[in-house]
């Protein structure tokens, strides 16, 4: 069965501190993977994803993931954290466009 | 200004009571789908729409109706609503079905 996972469910770390944020999938064929993020309140707002290609992506906000298939993992990073930065991510992914599946979330906090 | 949105934003409800949840986009997005989020359980696809007419299930379709009459629209019906419904949910769409996928603000529904 198709999945996504994030084994970790909060995070806190230190502004100015760098991040990784885990992720994990279980597809049988190649997945499209993306990491979006939700700020208290609102909707998602996408990230950056991953098709093929380059295995390291950039996206917005300073966020980049490194899509390693022999760890069927999408961990997303950021070098140094800001306190705009504290909300809840999420890993999703899909092998086919059409059903999408998300992860559970990680709540980032992050100390001043 | 490009956007989706849903409407009602809060509804408390009562178990069996008829309800619908509409979404609309003005981008002329093909791709449409309703997301319910509960805490620990991440995202979950109800159904998806790839275009007019064409609607599918998602992950967690049971006790949701959807209908495709246009483009712009595609309302979430509760036929006969139960406590287990009572969630967030999200609208979203995009330009097609491989393209970043724009969410709505959200409806916080509760059955009593």
């Amino acid at each position: 069965a198709q999945s996504v996972t994030q084994p970790d469910i909060h995070i806190t770390v230190s502004e100015g501190a760098s991040l990784e944020l885990r992720c994990n999938y279980s597809y049988g064929a190649t997945p499209y993977l993306f990491w979006y993020v939700q700020s208290p309140g609102q909707g998602l707002q996408l990230l950056l994803k991953y098709f093929s290609g380059d295995t390291l992506v950039q996206g917005i906000k300073g966020f980049e993931a490194e899509f390693k298939r022999s760890q069927s993992s999408f961990n997303l990073r950021k070098p140094s954290v800001h306190w705009s930065d504290a909300a809840e991510y999420f890993c999703a992914g899909t092998n086919n466009f059409n059903k999408f599946y998300f992860g559970s979330g990680t709540k980032l906090n992050v100390k001043p | 200004e490009a956007q989706v949105t849903q409407n009602p934003r809060y509804l408390i409800t009562v178990t069996g009571k008829k309800l619908t949840v509409t979404c609309s986009q003005n981008m002329n997005h093909e791709y449409m789908s309703w997301y319910r989020q509960d805490p620990g359980l991440g995202l979950r696809q109800i159904y998806y729409s790839m275009n007019v007419e064409v609607t599918d299930k998602g992950d967690v379709p049971e006790g949701y109706k959807v209908s495709r009459k246009e483009k712009r629209n595609f309302p979430l019906i509760l036929e006969s609503p139960s406590p287990n419904q009572t969630s967030l949910y999200f609208c979203a769409s995009s330009l097609d079905r491989t393209d970043t996928q724009y969410f709505g603000p959200g409806t916080r529904l509760t059955v009593l």
